[in-house]
This record gives C-alpha cells, sequence and structure tokens, in this order.
C-alpha cells in the first residue's frame, strides 16, 4: 500500500526567507504527486502535481516541488516566503487502481511565518 | 461551476444524536471521498465511492454509513454521534477512470469546504 511521510510538523521561518517543506512516498509504481495548501478555516487547495515529464514542476503562489524518484521524495519550495503563506501544506500520492482510484496523505506541515 | 459543495458548514450534537453531511459535486466525476482531520494527523480516508450505487470503507470506516444513490451526491451519515467523531470533515471528488493519457488527471482530487462537526 502506499504512504507517504512529512517529516517535519511545524516549522518556522521568517518572512521573505526561503522555505522547503519535506515530503517522502512509498509506491511501487508510477506515483502521482501532488501537495495541497490548507489556510486557517479553509478547505485545501491544490499548489502543484507531477504527473510525468519534467521533475521540477511550478505551482501556484510561487511553489515549485521536484520529484526525485531516486529518493522518493517530493519535496516543495519558495524562494521567498510572505506572511500569507501562513498555513498546513499536505502532500498527497494519487494511485490507480482497478478497486477505484486513491489518493494518500501525508499528517501535514505547518507553517508559521516570523514578521 | 460550483465544484464540490458540503452541507452544512458547522454543527454542534449531543452524545446519540444523528445526522447526514451532504456532498455535492458537478464536475461528472466518478469517484467521491469522505476524510476526517484531526489534528496531527492528517486526513484519513472515511468512506469512498468509485460510482454511483457503490461505497467501499476507507482506513477508519467506524461509526459511519455511506450512500451514493446520484452520481452527483455523497451522503455520510452518523447514526449514533459520539464525542470521538468531533473532527472536520472534508468530501473530495476525482474524475476517475485509467486511460492512459488522462491517468494523472484521474487521480487529481477537488475538495470541499469542509463541514465542522463538535458532538457534546
Amino acid at each position: 500500500a502506499q504512504s507517504v511521510t512529512q517529516p517535519d510538523i511545524h516549522i518556522t521561518v521568517s518572512e521573505g526567507a526561503s522555505l522547503e517543506l519535506r515530503c517522502n512516498y512509498s509506491y511501487g509504481a508510477t506515483p502521482y504527486l501532488f501537495w495541497y495548501v490548507q489556510s486557517p478555516g479553509q478547505g485545501l487547495q491544490l499548489l502543484l502535481k507531477y504527473f510525468s515529464g519534467d521533475t521540477l514542476v511550478q505551482g501556484i503562489k510561487g511553489f515549485e516541488a521536484e520529484f526525485k524518484r531516486s529518493q522518493s521524495s517530493f519535496n516543495l519550495r519558495k524562494p521567498s516566503v510572505h506572511w500569507s503563506d501562513a498555513a498546513e501544506y499536505f502532500c498527497a500520492v494519487g494511485v490507480i487502481k482497478a478497486a477505484g482510484n486513491k489518493l494518500t496523505f501525508g499528517g501535514g506541515t505547518r507553517v508559521l511565518v516570523k514578521p | 461551476n460550483a465544484g464540490v459543495t458540503q452541507t452544512p458548514k458547522f454543527r454542534v450534537l449531543k452524545t446519540g444524536q444523528s445526522m447526514t453531511l451532504l456532498c455535492a459535486q458537478d464536475m461528472n466525476h466518478e469517484y467521491m471521498y469522505w476524510y476526517r482531520q484531526d489534528p496531527g494527523m492528517g486526513l484519513r480516508l472515511i468512506h469512498y465511492s468509485v460510482g454511483e450505487g457503490t461505497t467501499a470503507k476507507g482506513e477508519v470506516p467506524d461509526g459511519y454509513n455511506v450512500s451514493r444513490l446520484k452520481k452527483q451526491n455523497f451522503l455520510l451519515g452518523l447514526e449514533s454521534a459520539a464525542p470521538s467523531q468531533t473532527s472536520v470533515y472534508f468530501c473530495a471528488s476525482i474524475r476517475g477512470g485509467s486511460h492512459l493519457r488522462d491517468r494523472g488527471r484521474n487521480t487529481e482530487a477537488f475538495f470541499g469546504q469542509g463541514t465542522r462537526l463538535t458532538v457534546v
């Protein structure tokens, strides 16, 4: 069965500093990878996704992520954090099975932004 | 397009009461899901449906029932609410299908805004 691990539960970063959120997955076949963001009291919004091709993918709000098959990782990055980036971030792996397509989430990383 | 709509947005229940959460999607998606979100535990799958008239159990199905009588609607029921069911519930839909060309898109999920349920 597939699984997703986000090793960092909380990260605090200063406004203007760079941010990197780690995501490791376990899945035997081709993974379809996603990052979602959840602002306080809100639903989940898709930041970016990796299906195939270029391993560096660009998303909304200035985020990017790099797929590294050898490390089973899909880390999210942003060069310069804004106060509005304070939120919880979820990495997910999508799989296609005969019994139905599924999305498995990591436990999430909460990002706090210091002024 | 409204996307995925959940009702209600907030609810307080007394222990032992019952209620139904409604999820509606207007994207003609095949697959629908109910997750619960609890602090530090991410999103855990309760039940899901791969098509009209079908349902299946997820990771944490106990205490919940679901129905998918119409393709666009997925209902989550709590027959006898317990304080342990205090949570935020999210519905999601996925287009579904396994056509090779669209495989990645067939796993992209669209979420509702959530229902915050408190059981006292």
